[in-house]
């Protein structure tokens, strides 16, 4: 069965980095693009930009262009979303998702879900 | 951009229908029927439920219908249970290969 499998929660500093890992199985894992969206407390999701494992091309929404990395290792089925440059609020919990291209948003697998906690 | 705008609660009694709406522009969802809906209970992944304005993915029920009229696309669930509490989004791809989601509509079932 398809699963999304991600790391566990992190906490950073104020400007430090984050990691945020995302591991497949039971697919074709470059047959399908990774989407990244994340659910800040008390606040709806928000999308944030997502890669494709075949290509290696990616696309950010424009918030977080400069300050955000996503790329995948196709010999271990694992996408990764960097994050720098960390704020307050930009904690949240991450989701990866599978999803069937980079201009439909049908996100029909997701992982469990990753808490990045900001904090001093 | 702007997320795309829903009403923040909704609400029916076991038996009812209710219909959410979701609000965007011609740049979004009157641009395209690439508009889907997530049904999202806290802690919890997000599960696709409608896809492409109204197709349902498969093992969703048919008690899930959506719709979309120029700007708006609309979301009906219809025959409530308990177990249709919870939030849904909306989201639409939005050009330059990105994506939107609604503030997210918080059901109750009363």
């Amino acid at each position: 069965q398809v699963r999304l499998v991600q790391s566990g929660p992190d906490v950073g500093k104020p400007g430090a980095s984050v990691n945020v890992s995302c591991k497949a199985s039971g697919y074709t894992f470059s047959a399908y693009y990774i989407h990244w969206v994340r659910q800040a407390p008390g606040q709806g999701l928000e999308w944030i930009g997502w890669v494709s494992p075949n290509t290696g091309g990616t696309n950010l929404a424009q918030k977080f262009q400069g300050r955000l990395i996503m790329t995948t290792d196709t010999s271990i089925d694992t996408a990764y979303m960097e994050m720098n440059g960390l704020k307050s609020d930009d904690t949240a919990v991450y989701f990866c998702a599978r999803g069937y291209s980079g201009y439909d948003p049908v996100f029909d697998f997701w992982g469990q879900g990753t808490l990045v906690t900001i904090s001093s | 951009q702007s997320a795309l705008t829903q009403p923040p609660s909704a609400s029916g009694s076991p038996g009812q229908s209710v219909t959410i709406s979701c609000t965007g522009t011609s740049s979004d969802i009157g641009g395209s029927n690439s508009v889907s809906w997530y049904h999202h209970h806290p802690g919890k992944a997000p599960k696709l439920i409608i896809y492409e304005v109204f197709n349902r993915p498969s093992g969703v029920s048919y008690r899930f219908s959506g719709s979309k009229s120029g700007n708006t696309a609309s979301l009906t669930v219809s025959g409530l249970q308990a177990e249709d509490e919870g939030d849904y989004y909306c989201t639409s791809y939005a050009g330059g290969n990105i994506f939107l989601f609604g503030g997210g509509t918080k059901l109750t079932v009363l």
